[in-house]
């Protein structure tokens, strides 16, 4: 079974600093999907984005990056020029592409503090 | 595009009543919607799978006859907590994904409360 591990459960970054949430994952299979969701406060889950494994280009959002490193299992994300708004609970997850599996594994969570 | 929304926000009732949920997908069709679990502090555990017209399926652990789920159609999916009791207050969320689409959009979550 696949596993997703957060090993930071809190970070925090100044107002328009950039920080970097890690994310590691265990898996046999050499296609899937990996994501990272926002929760803030109102507890509601944003997707902030995605790579699709067999793409080796990082993905990037606007301010959001990740750095995808297949072979070591990475998938860290970037925030850049953060700002008060990025506070919340950054949940890492994986879903397979084989076996039809549809279900999203997630990591425990980080969460993001954002001074002024 | 891709919004979900679940209905009540909050809502709550008396150990031993049950409780349903809806979970739609506004603008999109959704053969396959999601029902999770979250404790306070805590990440998502997915409690079933529910796939429009048959029968969902549930994670180890997750009591099927308490948690009663029908996806009746391709924008609507519903979880009914049966005689509640005041261990089953926690947050669900509902997710769909679209149709040969690889990412799940999220609801806005349900607080229940059990007395």
């Amino acid at each position: 079974a696949q596993t997703v591990t957060q090993s930071q459960p809190e970070m925090s970054v100044q107002e328009a600093e950039t920080v970097t949430l890690s994310c590691t994952y265990d898996t046999s299979e050499s296609d899937y999907y990996l994501f990272w969701y926002k929760q803030p406060p109102s507890r509601q889950m944003i997707l902030v984005i995605r790579q699709e494994a067999y793409k080796q280009q990082n993905a990037t959002e606007n301010r959001f990056s990740v750095n995808f490193q297949k072979a070591a299992k990475s998938f860290s994300l970037k925030i850049s020029d953060s700002q008060l708004g990025d506070a919340a609970m950054y949940f890492c997850a994986y879903r397979s592409i084989q076996g039809g599996s549809e279900k999203l594994v997630f990591g425990k969570g980080t969460k993001l503090t954002v001074n002024p | 595009g891709a919004v979900v929304s679940q209905h009540p926000s909050r809502v709550i009732c008396k150990s031993g009543t049950s409780v349903k949920i809806e979970c739609r997908s506004l603008d999109f069709q959704a053969t396959t919607m999601f029902w999770y679990r979250q404790f306070p502090k805590q990440s998502l555990m997915l409690m079933a799978t529910s796939n429009e017209g048959s029968k969902a399926t549930y994670e180890q652990g997750v009591e099927k006859d308490k948690f009663l789920i029908n996806h009746a159609s391709l924008t609507l999916s519903t979880l009914t907590v049966t005689s509640a009791h005041p261990e089953d207050s926690s947050f669900y969320i509902c997710s769909a994904g679209l149709a040969g689409g690889y990412t799940q959009y999220f609801g806005p979550g349900t607080r229940l409360t059990v007395l």
